[in-house]
């Protein structure tokens, strides 16, 4: 079975351009998250889907970040545009949803370097 | 407020060794508490999930320990290989509002 999928691995753009990255989860997990990472620390939640319905989006900064999982399976999340700061690890999970105890499988993700 | 900390920030053993890392936690109300195991470059990896009525935990040379009294919880290492070099996250989870507050990790190096 295939795990989370995301992509690009890499990306490198330059300050006030946009980017976006996709995510696509585990089939028939409900329950889709992104998280920024910076090095050394860990994930912090931007955004949680339930479905296609964001349910938390409490720490997505809404005037440059926006993310959408239109038909409730694959994710994008985009930047626009992208600052210094922003430069982190993106980081895609899903789970079931269906207990409190379901684990999150978690992507690879994808490293951003904004110049 | 709800935090996570773990404790050391780093460490480096022999190959071999044992190793126990901790994590304590001001998360309330409680739900459950997850060890995840971070390769460089690569996503977490979920080790153990335990909730408050459970007090160890074990995956393989994996063994976590959970007291809810003390809001305290351990990883445990046993024999440690090479491929043991990683970060260990601890997280717990909130009942209230269903999220999970991350620590900051612990770094480990196994040294042959």
């Amino acid at each position: 079975e295939a795990g989370v999928v995301q992509s690009p691995r890499y990306k490198i753009i330059e300050k006030k351009q946009p980017v976006a990255f996709w995510c696509n989860p585990i089939s028939g997990h409900n329950t889709l998250y992104w998280y920024l990472q910076n090095l050394g620390q860990g994930p912090e939640l931007l955004i949680r889907y339930e479905n296609e319905e964001a349910v938390d989006d409490s720490q997505l900064p809404k005037d440059r970040f926006s993310a959408e999982r239109l038909k409730g399976v694959d994710s994008t999340l985009k930047i626009q545009p992208a600052e210094l700061g922003d430069s982190a690890v993106y980081l895609c999970a899903s789970s079931s949803g269906q207990t409190s105890t379901d684990t999150q499988y978690f992507g690879p993700g994808t490293r951003l370097t904004v110049l | 407020k709800n935090q996570v900390e773990q404790s050391p920030q780093s460490l480096i053993i022999l190959e071999g060794k044992n190793c126990t890392l901790q994590c304590n936690y001001t998360v309330s109300p409680f739900s459950n508490l997850r060890w995840y195991k971070q390769d460089t470059g690569r996503g977490p990896v979920s080790l153990t999930i335990m909730t408050f009525s459970e007090n160890t935990k074990s995956n393989g040379r994996y063994t976590a320990t959970l007291d809810a009294d003390t809001k305290q919880s351990s990883l445990h290492i046993t024999a440690s290989q090479l491929s043991d070099s990683a970060s260990y996250i601890c997280v717990v989870k909130n009942t209230g509002f269903q999220k999970l507050v991350f620590g900051t990790g612990t770094r480990l190096l196994v040294s042959p």
